[in-house]
């Protein structure tokens, strides 16, 4: 089993839409966690950090369960600006960052 | 500001030909520095990191090596590319003592804008 696992997508939606975004983890002892944004042909940006109360910023809304060893993304009211690649990201403690594959995006008009 | 710049943008290579990658950051001291390679279809793969000049950790064995010769200089390079080695490489930073060996909220890594790489 991968240490991070995304769906790769498309997903493709509409403007307006929610979208939700799923990554699962293998190691339990994984302990910070990340969505990074990485746009068509350019290098990864971090979109947020996942606290374990979960967090939001604007239309983006994080959420971990560490029971179940899922993460998720959730983006309100799509707008075009969103269309990317979503990587989720896991750290263990003193090791790299692990990067899942990304899930890709493509919000239509 | 911190920046992170690398060079070249883009890059054909033949099989066999030798490969140097540069990367460096400005506005900071002492960073962590981190090689990454995506390839068609594939996540980011961590090839090498260090955390001081001289100092390099390689995560994947592969006919690739780095150096870094000075503080803010991380250098890629292999003496016979392969048809494999086509890719994306990205370079990243993350300030002194993070990123590796510290577990918390600090580990953001910034990357540079990557060489893509096509073996021919």
């Amino acid at each position: 089993r991968k240490e991070v696992e995304q769906d790769p997508g498309p997903f493709n939606v509409p403007e307006g839409a929610t979208v939700a975004f799923n990554c699962t983890y293998s190691n339990s002892a994984s302990q910070s966690f990340f969505w990074y944004r990485q746009d068509c042909r350019k290098e990864p940006k971090l979109l947020m950090s996942v606290y374990s109360s979960g967090n939001e910023d604007g239309r983006f809304t994080a959420q971990l369960n560490r029971a179940s060893q899922y993460i998720s993304l959730l983006i309100r009211d799509s707008k075009l600006s969103d269309s990317a690649t979503y990587l989720c990201v896991v750290n263990r403690g003193n090791t790299p960052l692990v990067f899942g594959k990304g899930t890709r995006l493509s919000v239509i008009a | 500001s911190q920046t992170i710049h690398q060079w070249p943008a883009t890059l054909v290579q033949p099989v066999g030909s030798p490969l140097s990658l540069e990367c460096t950051v400005e506005g900071t001291s002492n960073p962590n520095l981190y090689w990454y390679r995506q390839a068609a279809g594939r996540g980011l793969q961590l090839l090498f990191y260090s955390v001081g000049i001289g100092q390099i950790s390689s995560e994947v064995p592969q006919n690739l090596s780095a150096s870094r010769p000075q503080d803010r200089q991380f250098i890629l390079s292999s003496k016979k590319l392969l048809l494999s080695d086509s890719g994306f490489y990205l370079c990243a930073w993350t300030p002194h003592g993070t990123g590796i060996l510290e577990n918390g909220p600090y580990n953001e890594q910034f990357f540079g804008p990557g060489t893509r790489l096509t073996v021919l």
